[in-house]
């Protein structure tokens, strides 16, 4: 079946936009994970969906972040004011309970 | 907190040789661990995964074991090919499971022909 997928694959934005990622989960998968992954760095939690339970916001590095799971399927990852620092590869992962995740290909985000 | 530490940071070896890659975690009380590559500009591809209860995992030419008390594991790969040059990732899972990884840096190793 077809994995995780993300949109855009690449995105480059002004400083200051907002910008909106997207997340496809494996259909069925009832938890989704955003990660970030910065140049030298490891891979760090952002948001974490899991049901209907309320998300864990634990990771976000700041208000400028929020996401929103729809459905429980299709997760947006928002960005508000970008900065500098907020370029990074984005990435999305899924699982079906506490099982293996199984991430996307990521969205790569440049702030000029 | 949970740390995980990846050591070397790169690796180079020469075909058909076996190697080994390191993990190490700080706090034993895990769920599980996983072991994922990434090639250049792709995502994560999983390649083992441990469960707690577990000692290891093979997949072909791949081997991960897990000593949870000492807080460390490892990935043995057999017979390397210079498809194998990747960054690997080490993360754990905490809890029950649900809960996001905690990953380590990475390896990042090349394989020359």
């Amino acid at each position: 079946g077809a994995g995780v997928s993300q949109s855009p694959s690449n995105k480059v934005t002004e400083k200051g936009k907002d910008v909106e990622l997207r997340c496809d989960p494996i259909s069925g998968h009832t938890a989704l994970y955003w990660y970030r992954q910065s140049l030298g760095q490891g891979l760090e939690f952002l948001i974490y969906f899991q049901g209907n339970s309320a998300p864990d916001k634990s990771g976000l590095p700041s208000d400028r972040f929020s996401a929103e799971r729809t459905g429980g399927s299709v997760s947006t990852l928002t960005i508000q004011r970008t900065q500098q620092e907020d370029s990074a590869v984005y990435l999305c992962a899924s699982s079906l309970g506490p099982r293996k995740q199984y991430f996307g290909p990521g969205t790569r985000l440049t702030v000029t | 907190k949970q740390e995980v530490t990846q050591i070397p940071a790169a690796l180079s070896v020469p075909e058909g040789e076996n190697l080994v890659l390191n993990c190490s975690f700080t706090d034993s009380a895990i769920y599980n661990l996983q072991w994922f590559r990434q090639d250049p500009g792709k995502g994560l591809t999983s390649l083992l995964l441990i469960q707690s209860s577990q000692r290891e995992q093979t997949s072909g030419r791949l081997n991960a074991s897990l000593d949870k008390s000492s807080g460390r594991s490892t990935l043995y790969i057999a017979a390397s090919q210079p498809g194998d040059s990747a960054t690997y990732l080490c993360a754990v899972g905490e809890n029950s499971g649900n809960t996001p990884l905690v990953f380590g840096k990475g390896t990042r190793l090349s394989v020359i022909a």
